[in-house]
């Protein structure tokens, strides 16, 4: 079945630096992605929505400077936290459409999400 | 329909028992909804969805309703079994699929 692959699984770094997490679908052609953040016990909240080769819709209250998202091609979009501090640790789960081959489909795959901490 | 910032309601349920986890939406607009189930330190897991043009589907030992009019989703699971212990979130679609959102979610713990 359709694959979302999300990597770094869990990443560390040292506050002011940026880190850069990675979405692929390994068995389908996206051209919608998704990426949400998640804190312990609660929802998803929806943080941009990202198109390839099209600058991604933020949600309102998410720095578009400070989460950058690029969806360079159909099987990858990458969301780096600028200069990150101890309050952007949380758990970032990225998610694909598959539209089917025509391209009418609705199906939303999730990666395994990405535990940041901010030391 | 948005997901806000809540600390998510739990249910309780017995081996063996039905479970029936509800969701509200907002947006009338909305014309396809899934449930998902996610593990602790884990991304969420397709269960089963719904068109909008459809009230209720089945799938193995689930069940989803929907009812636009009150605009209420909800998840039937038969004969709970604790590897159900998880929680599940209801999701609607908007604007041909570029539009996502997650409902609060439920916290479900199977007590064997």
């Amino acid at each position: 079945g359709a694959v979302v692959s999300q990597h770094p699984s869990w990443v560390i770094c040292k506050s002011g630096t940026s880190v850069k997490i990675e979405c692929r679908s390994l068995d389908f052609q996206a051209t919608t992605m998704f990426w949400y953040r998640q804190f312990p016990k609660q929802s998803l909240m929806l943080m941009a929505t990202s198109n390839e080769g099209s600058k991604a819709t933020y949600e309102q209250g998410v720095e578009k400077d400070k989460f950058l998202i690029n969806h360079a091609s159909l099987t990858l979009s990458t969301l780096t936290v600028t200069s990150a501090h101890p309050e952007d640790s949380s758990f970032y789960i990225c998610s694909a459409r598959d539209q089917g081959p025509q391209g009418a489909g609705n199906t939303i795959y999730f990666g395994e999400g990405s535990w940041l901490t901010v030391v | 329909g948005e997901s806000v910032g809540l600390h998510l309601p739990t249910l309780s349920v017995q081996e063996g028992d039905n479970s029936i986890i509800n969701c509200a939406y907002s947006n009338s607009a909305s014309d396809y909804f899934i449930w998902y189930k996610q593990e602790s330190g884990k991304g969420p897991q397709f269960i089963i969805d719904i068109r909008s043009n459809m009230d209720k589907r089945q799938g193995q030992r689930v069940t989803v309703l929907l009812n636009k009019t009150v605009k209420h989703l909800s998840l039937q699971i038969a004969a709970t079994q604790p590897g159900d212990s998880a929680v599940y979130f209801c999701a609607e679609i908007r604007n041909t699929g570029n539009q996502f959102y997650f409902g609060t979610g439920t916290s479900l713990t199977v007590i064997p």
